[in-house]
């Protein structure tokens, strides 16, 4: 089974920040890497598929970047509406994994 | 408007069963490819199991965590996607979330609209 790993675990940061959350894969998922955004008592939402795409309707301060096994999600000019967990997950095959998690705090 | 709402959750006991349903509208659910996630208090999110559609003869897969206990099944008529959850076990407490996965359109898609979720307690 591929391992996500994300870091750092928790962020504190504040309003208008470029926020930098890192994903690394146990071993190549090529580009088949989703981004979440989830708040407490809520669905995730899909920010980012395929390593890079933006997904519909996600404003453009999201962005991610990266391939093989090393990736990351980066938010510029970070809102109040961004504080939330964000998780990385991998589709290159099954089982589908998930890393733990970052969640991002007001500093 | 596209739409997941699951049904089913609630308390059980240890070794008990339960169905989790989860009915789709506002796209083609046959066409989709559909997933169970779960997340346990507190916890991160676990990807339980999927269907896929018609096209691949509705396969199933699963986390090694619940395969054997857990079954993924589909009814294309009724738009509705199920999980049955047998000899349960405490750490199966956990919200559980259905998501739409990939289309013909793109099979290679991650989970992008989800339910609401449905929570399971086992407890005695």
């Amino acid at each position: 089974d591929i391992q996500m790993t994300q870091s750092p675990s928790t962020l504190s940061a504040s309003v208008g920040d470029r926020v930098t959350i890192t994903c690394r894969a146990s071993q190549s998922i090529h580009s088949w890497l989703a981004w979440y955004q989830q708040k407490p008592g809520k669905a995730p939402k899909l920010l980012i598929y395929k390593a890079s795409s933006l997904e519909s309707g996600v404003p453009s301060r999201f962005s991610g970047s990266g391939s093989g096994t090393e990736f990351t999600l980066t938010i510029n000019s970070l809102q109040p509406d961004d504080f939330a967990t964000y998780y990385c997950q991998h589709y290159n095959n099954y089982p589908l994994t998930f890393g733990g998690g970052t969640k991002v705090e007001i500093k | 408007e596209v739409q997941l709402v699951e049904s089913g959750g609630g308390l059980v006991q240890p070794g008990g069963s339960l169905r989790l349903s989860c009915a789709a509208s506002g796209f083609t659910f046959s066409d989709h490819y559909m997933d169970w996630v779960r997340q346990a208090p507190g916890k991160g999110l676990e990807w339980v199991g999927r269907s896929t559609n018609r096209v691949y003869s509705y396969t199933t897969e699963y986390a090694a965590s619940v395969k054997g206990r857990f079954t993924i099944s589909r009814d294309d008529s009724k738009n509705s996607l199920f999980l049955q959850l047998n000899s349960l076990k405490t750490e199966d407490t956990a919200v559980y979330y259905c998501a739409r996965g990939g289309s013909p359109a793109n099979y290679y898609y991650p989970m992008d609209v989800w339910g609401q979720g449905t929570t399971v307690t086992v407890s005695s």
